[in-house]
């Protein structure tokens, strides 16, 4: 099965432009999470669609927005860059079976803004 | 607000030892803890996980144990290996209307051979 892909890899933006990021999930995965990590902070977690749905948003601003597709493939908005949304975002897709979920992640688009 | 702690952010093991990387949390509803691996320029892997209702899971050469009591968590490796060295990353999961994982901010862990 092919892994979790996201796209682009590397992007460079400057302050005040948005920028899209997109993932697509493992085939049958229908849940997709989005984290953001920077030094020091770990993975901080974005939100999560299933089934086209947000089904839970972490504490970032409204800058940040995200959408499924049917498809289950998401796509990630940030609108009026800052220089601290500079960061490495990852994409995760899971499943759940009989209670136990592990996340598979993607390798994750490295966002500099300058 | 960090729920997930990971207070080392580095190790350093002989080869053949065993490595212990210890994780604490906050928020007594985390149902599922899971620990990723991840090396540069890739995205965290999965290597083990545990439920709530357990206080140890072994596989293979890793073992990860709960203690909800203290609110504590940890990863054995055993044998420690060269190849293991990257940075690992406990995890937590909170079931609402779907779910959230929390994230500690890692621990880089150095196999020395």
């Amino acid at each position: 099965k092919a892994g979790v892909t996201q796209t682009p890899r590397y992007l460079i933006k400057t302050r005040g432009q948005q920028v899209t990021l997109s993932c697509s999930p493992i085939s049958g995965h229908r849940s997709v999470s989005w984290y953001q990590q920077t030094p020091g902070q770990g993975l901080q977690f974005l939100f999560e669609y299933f089934s086209e749905t947000q089904r839970n948003k972490g504490n970032f601003p409204g800058r940040f927005s995200g959408r499924q597709f049917s498809n289950s493939r998401s796509e990630m908005n940030v609108s009026t860059l800052e220089l601290g949304d500079s960061a490495l975002y990852l994409c995760a897709s899971s499943l759940r079976l009989a209670g136990q979920e592990t996340q598979y992640f993607g390798p994750g688009t490295r966002l500099l803004v300058l | 607000d960090q729920q997930v702690k990971q207070n080392s952010p580095s190790l350093s093991v002989q080869e053949g030892r065993i490595s212990i990387l210890n994780c604490d949390y906050t928020n007594s509803m985390f149902d599922y803890f899971l620990w990723y691996k991840k090396y540069p320029a890739e995205g965290p892997t999965f290597l083990i996980s545990i439920s709530s209702i357990k206080d140890k899971n072994e596989d293979g050469r890793f073992t990860v144990f709960l203690n909800k009591s203290a609110k504590h968590l940890s990863l054995h490796i055993v044998p420690s290996q060269p190849g293991d060295s990257a940075v690992y990353f406990c995890a937590a999961r909170l079931t609402k209307a779907g779910n959230q994982f929390y994230f500690g901010t890692g621990t880089s862990l150095t196999v020395i051979p």
